[in-house]
């Protein structure tokens, strides 16, 4: 059964920080891995998009990598802002059946 | 532009009765999810579709149905509602196991 870890699982930093999230999946076949943002009290919004053939994909001030073989992604998170303040969370699409495994979520506060 | 719309928001309920919560996407997606999220699970899977009249069972199915008469909609119904069931469900759909998926806002739950 897949499993998947978020570390940390809160994180509070000046604004202006650059910042890493680390996701861990324990099943290294998957189709594909996304991150989401969500805002207290709100639903889930769609970040990033990783395709099992891909490295990386960028967004804006956002990059996310993957490493398939070692069961890993990070989402980078350059120059951070008060608004980027909200729980990331990241999700692994494996050979399970189009299902997404979440990770428990990252909490991010960045203060001004 | 397309949509995935859950009703109601927020909804409160008496211990055993029957509570059907919506789900409409105008994506046209074959593949459509329900989840609930509970602090300290994550967001854990119900039960999904692939297509009209398609029907499966997610890791926390007890005591949840759903049905898909059309591809735009999931309703999904708890038969007898238990205080366990308190909880934030989300609906989300997907076009295949390439793409990403899209959630709707989420229906806050409490059986009291």
């Amino acid at each position: 059964k897949q499993e998947v870890t978020q570390i940390p699982a809160a994180l509070s930093v000046p604004e202006g920080e650059n910042l890493v999230l680390n996701c861990s999946f324990t099943d290294s076949a998957i189709y594909n891995l996304q991150w989401f943002r969500q805002d207290p009290g709100k639903g889930l919004t769609s970040l990033l998009l990783i395709q099992s053939s891909q490295r990386e994909q960028t967004s804006g001030r956002l990059n996310a990598s993957l490493d398939k073989s070692s069961g890993r992604s990070t989402l980078y998170i350059a120059a951070s802002q008060p608004g980027d303040s909200a729980t990331y969370l990241c999700a692994v699409n494996d050979n399970a059946g189009n299902m997404l495994t979440f990770g428990g979520g990252t909490r991010l506060m960045v203060k001004p | 532009d397309a949509e995935i719309t859950q009703s109601p928001r927020h909804k409160i309920t008496e211990t055993g009765r029957q509570v059907t919560l919506a789900c409409h996407q105008t994506w046209n997606h074959n593949n459509m999810f329900w989840y609930r999220q509970d602090l300290g699970h994550g967001l854990r899977l119900i039960h999904y579709s692939y297509g009209v009249h398609d029907t499966n069972k997610g890791e926390v199915s007890d005591g949840y149905s759903v049905s898909r008469s059309n591809t735009e909609d999931l309703p999904l119904t708890l038969e007898s509602a238990a205080s366990s069931q308190t909880s934030v469900y989300f609906c989300a759909s997907s076009e295949g196991t390439a793409y990403g998926y899209t959630f709707g806002s989420g229906t806050r739950l409490t059986v009291v």
